[in-house]
């Protein structure tokens, strides 16, 4: 248990549907990340949110949207996708401490998607 | 650009020793982290270096040379649950929000 925790588990979704992801962390910290894994392939950043503000937007498509209403929520709203989106998505968090800003990231157990 | 190589793959035996290598080239540096990864698990973090040198925690120990990009993991007294995939990441400058950019992590396979 991290402390950074992920819903659903699992999901499978068709190419016309919309759902979202959930990402929820309750440890203080103010940065939370996406990232998707695929298999063989590094994990790849999607997202940065720093201080609820997105700093970086990994040229991702914009059938992925991510949402960041506070410091401790973090969704990624999914629209047409397509099947080589299917992958485990992983959220992070971190915290930025004042005199400690090289904090390791947590990572959440991550949503495995599959399209259809 | 931003690369980050390790071995895809690797296999020891119970009760040996293991090294894994990282080398990374990055625009901006900000220290350089080690994952375990389990299947179907989150990665969980091992080890962080932003200074040359060793640093040892318990039977892992994780090495860092700035200069010449270049990192490695080492793990002691191998059991057989350290098979697992072990990730080296690079973090991003803080203005870049302290991203991390990994590797394609290392298979590691312990064998009795």
């Amino acid at each position: 248990e991290t402390g950074v925790t992920q819903t659903p588990r699992h999901l499978v979704m068709g190419m016309t549907n919309k759902k979202s992801l959930k990402c929820e962390q309750h440890l203080g910290h103010n940065a939370m990340y996406w990232y998707k894994q695929s298999a063989k392939k590094p994990l790849e950043l999607m997202f940065v949110y720093s201080l609820e503000e997105r700093v970086e937007n990994n040229s991702v498509p914009s059938r992925f949207s991510p949402e960041c209403p506070n410091s401790s929520h973090l969704f990624l709203h999914l629209h047409t996708l397509q099947p080589e989106d299917s992958a485990l998505y992983l959220c992070a968090s971190r915290g930025r401490h004042r005199y400690k800003v090289n904090t390791e990231a947590f990572f959440g157990q991550g949503t495995r998607l599959t399209v259809v | 650009g931003q690369n980050i190589d390790q071995p895809t793959e690797m296999t020891a035996t119970e009760g040996a020793i293991v090294q894994i290598n990282c080398t990374y080239q990055t625009s901006g540096f900000n220290g350089l982290f080690w994952y375990q990864q389990h299947a179907g698990e989150a990665p969980t973090f091992l080890s962080y270096n932003v200074l040359d040198g060793l640093e040892e925690k318990g039977r892992f120990s994780s090495f860092l040379s700035r200069s010449k990009g270049y990192s490695y993991l080492l793990l002691k007294e191998l059991q057989m649950k350290d098979s697992a995939s072990y990730l080296c990441a690079v973090r991003g400058l803080d203005n870049q929000g302290g991203k991390l950019i990994f590797g394609q992590g290392t298979e590691l396979s312990v064998k009795p």
